[in-house]
This record gives structure tokens, C-alpha cells and sequence, in this order.
């Protein structure tokens, strides 16, 4: 696609509750990574994919949270047994193979926790 | 492990004014350094980046910067600034390419 897409772009869930959010990123591009965006702790990063090596999983906050990547295209985040301190924008991004530093991110999925 | 300091967590200035956005760096090694804006509701856009070369960087929309590695610096530069320049800018760095380090953002405000 033309950019990087997010859904949903939107998503209000009960405490205790699984999500899952999904990025796909452009066509072509073989790394992608997430990002969390919320008051008081900046963007923080989550996880990043590379074509098929294992992922960097370095820095998921809980093991509630988990990310997976099929076909090297299209990425879903899932936060299982939600808290109120999930409630944030999740951010995705993509680069092509040997541009890691030309990322392009996608206008996020914006979280709320009730 | 890098981190980035942005000085500044809000900048009012007037259209047509300059405005520099401040940003500090701490890495034992050589790193790539980056600004994103970011629009109200939307994702991040890359401005422009540092990644060897030439210390002064050119960006879009009329933004450079100038990377300083012995002031471990990347401050952020436009001559003169317009309303639509209201945003958060963030810097960032990265040593390998695969994860970036954000600073906390910096919220510019062009009043008119």
C-alpha cells in the first residue's frame, strides 16, 4: 500500500479484556517495528521484525503483551487481560531492507482502557 | 545504551520568527540521529536525519539541523516559522538501525 495502515484507529476496551491491533506495513518493506505512545513515558519501543530472524522482543513491557508476523507482511499486537496503564497509542512502523533508518510510521491505534 | 534529552517541553514563538529545538544525546558510540514532527491526531513524519557526512542537515518544510559530537547535540532550526509548523517534534537515536530512542518531545507553538 501507499503507507503504512493501522486498524482499528480506535478501540475502547474493558479491563480485562484481550485486543489485538494489527499494522500492515508497505508493500516490500521487511522490517517493522511497534511503538507505544502515553503520557508521562514518551514513545517507547515494544518489538521489531526483521524478514524471518527471530524477533527483538526486547522491549515488551509484560508477558501479556505479545506480537507476531505472518508471511513477513502484516504484523498484530495483542495485549491479553488489558489494565488501565495499556491505555496509550500503539504506533507501527515499516523500512525497506538495508534503509532501516528511512522508517515510515502509520497514524497509530489509540488505546482506552475502562 | 543511548538516550535523548530534549531541553525544552514547550516552545511558543511568533510566525515568521526563528525558533531553534534543543537536543542532547548521550552514546559511548557513534549513532544516527533523527527529527519527526508530529501532527495532532496523526503518526510521525520524518524530517530529516544524521546518519554520516556532512554536520549540517537539511530536512522538509525548510527545517535543518546540526549534528556536534563533541557537544553531543542535534538541535533542530527554520529561519522562519508558520502557524502550520504547530506540532511535537521528537528526536531520536538509533546505533544499529533497528530500534529508535525517542527524547520526550518538544511542543513548538507559532502564534500569530
Amino acid at each position: 500500500g501507499a503507507g503504512v495502515s493501522q486498524s482499528p484507529s480506535n478501540k475502547v476496551t474493558e479491563k480485562g479484556k484481550d485486543v489485538e491491533l494489527r499494522c500492515d506495513p508497505i508493500s516490500g518493506h521487511t522490517a517493522l517495528y511497534w511503538y507505544r505512545q502515553s503520557l508521562g513515558q514518551g514513545l517507547e519501543f515494544l518489538i521489531y521484525f526483521q524478514g524471518n530472524s527471530a524477533p527483538d522482543k526486547s522491549g515488551l513491557p509484560s508477558d501479556r503483551f505479545s506480537a507476531e508476523r505472518t508471511g513477513g507482511s502484516v504484523s498484530t499486537l495483542t495485549i491479553q487481560r488489558t489494565q488501565q496503564e495499556d491505555s496509550a497509542v500503539y504506533l507501527c512502523a515499516s523500512s525497506k531492507r538495508g534503509d532501516s533508518y528511512g522508517y515510515t510510521f502509520g497514524s497509530g491505534t489509540r488505546l482506552t482502557v475502562v | 545504551a543511548q538516550s535523548v534529552t530534549q531541553l525544552d517541553s514547550q516552545v511558543p514563538v511568533f510566525e515568521e520568527a526563528p525558533v531553534e529545538l534543543r537536543c542532547n544525546y548521550s552514546s559511548s558510540v557513534s549513532v544516527y540521529l533523527f527529527w519527526y514532527v508530529q501532527y495532532p491526531n496523526q503518526g510521525l513524519q520524518l524530517l530529516l536525519k544524521y546518519l554520516s557526512g556532512s554536520t549540517l542537515v537539511k530536512g522538509i518544510n525548510g527545517f535543518e539541523a546540526e549534528f556536534n559530537k563533541s557537544q553531543t547535540s542535534f538541535h533542530l532550526r527554520k529561519p522562519s516559522v508558520h502557524i502550520s509548523d504547530t506540532a511535537e517534534y521528537f528526536c531520536a537515536v538509533t546505533q544499529y538501525g533497528n530500534k529508535l530512542v525517542f527524547g520526550a518531545g518538544t511542543i513548538l507553538r507559532v502564534k500569530s
